[in-house]
């Protein structure tokens, strides 16, 4: 089975704080996704990698940044919190982009930025 | 843009057979997703659809009408396990590289 992971399930910050978030998958994958996911919005898509050391920008970047060193692991960077990225934040990893390349996500960290 | 619709939320008892709709609007489509997503859960896979047609996966069946920017997920024999949120996802090229754009949800209640 395929297994996401996320470092944290709650996260509680202060504003101006830089938060790490992480993102590990077992299975190889090359695409990694974060997207926060806010009520009657649904899930957005902020950054995407298709490969280490690649990324590219969603539908909400703004505040964030991400990184990709090694295949496996892909970070979410909020370089200073603000109370507007108080959200739930969910990781995805899929084996391609093509055909029917579901993407299988982790738990979720639940941020909280006071 | 893009854009994709379902409504937000639907109730149908166990036992029943409820449809839940989805339209979008893109010029890049390049397949449709459906997912369940329980309360404090991440979301898991059901189904795909890249051409028109429905795909059978036992109690769940997904519809897709290109044409039509229309998409249905179909769930039979309810059971109370299938009170969850159900998002209707769209793989989209328009920028040129492949983004999954994610409806808002439909919340389904599954009553006895």
């Amino acid at each position: 089975d395929v297994k996401v992971t996320q470092s944290s399930r709650y996260l509680v910050k202060r504003t101006g704080e830089k938060v790490f978030l992480e993102c590990v998958q077992d299975m190889d994958h090359e695409n990694m996704f974060w997207y926060r996911q806010d009520p009657g919005l649904g899930l957005r898509l902020i950054y995407f990698s298709y490969d280490v050391k690649m990324k590219e920008k969603g539908d909400i970047p703004e505040g964030y940044s991400v990184s990709r060193e090694k295949k496996e692991r892909f970070s979410l960077i909020l370089e200073s919190a603000s109370t507007n990225q108080t959200s739930m934040y969910l990781c995805a990893s899929s084996l391609g982009t093509g055909a029917s390349y579901e993407q299988y996500f982790g738990p979720g960290t639940r941020l909280t930025v006071t | 843009g893009q854009n994709i619709d379902q409504p937000t939320e639907m109730t149908a008892t166990e036992g029943a057979i409820v449809q839940i709709n989805c339209t979008y609007q893109t010029s890049g489509f390049n397949g449709l997703f459906w997912y369940q997503q329980h309360a404090g859960e991440a979301p898991t896979f059901l189904s795909y659809n890249v051409l028109d047609g429905l795909e059978e996966k036992g109690r769940f069946s997904s519809f897709l009408s290109r044409s039509k920017g229309y998409s249905y997920l179909l769930l039979k024999e309810l059971q109370m396990k299938d009170s969850a949120s159900y998002l209707c996802a769209v793989r989209d090229t328009t920028s040129g590289t492949y983004k999954y754009i994610f409806g808002t949800g439909t919340r389904l209640k599954v009553l006895a």
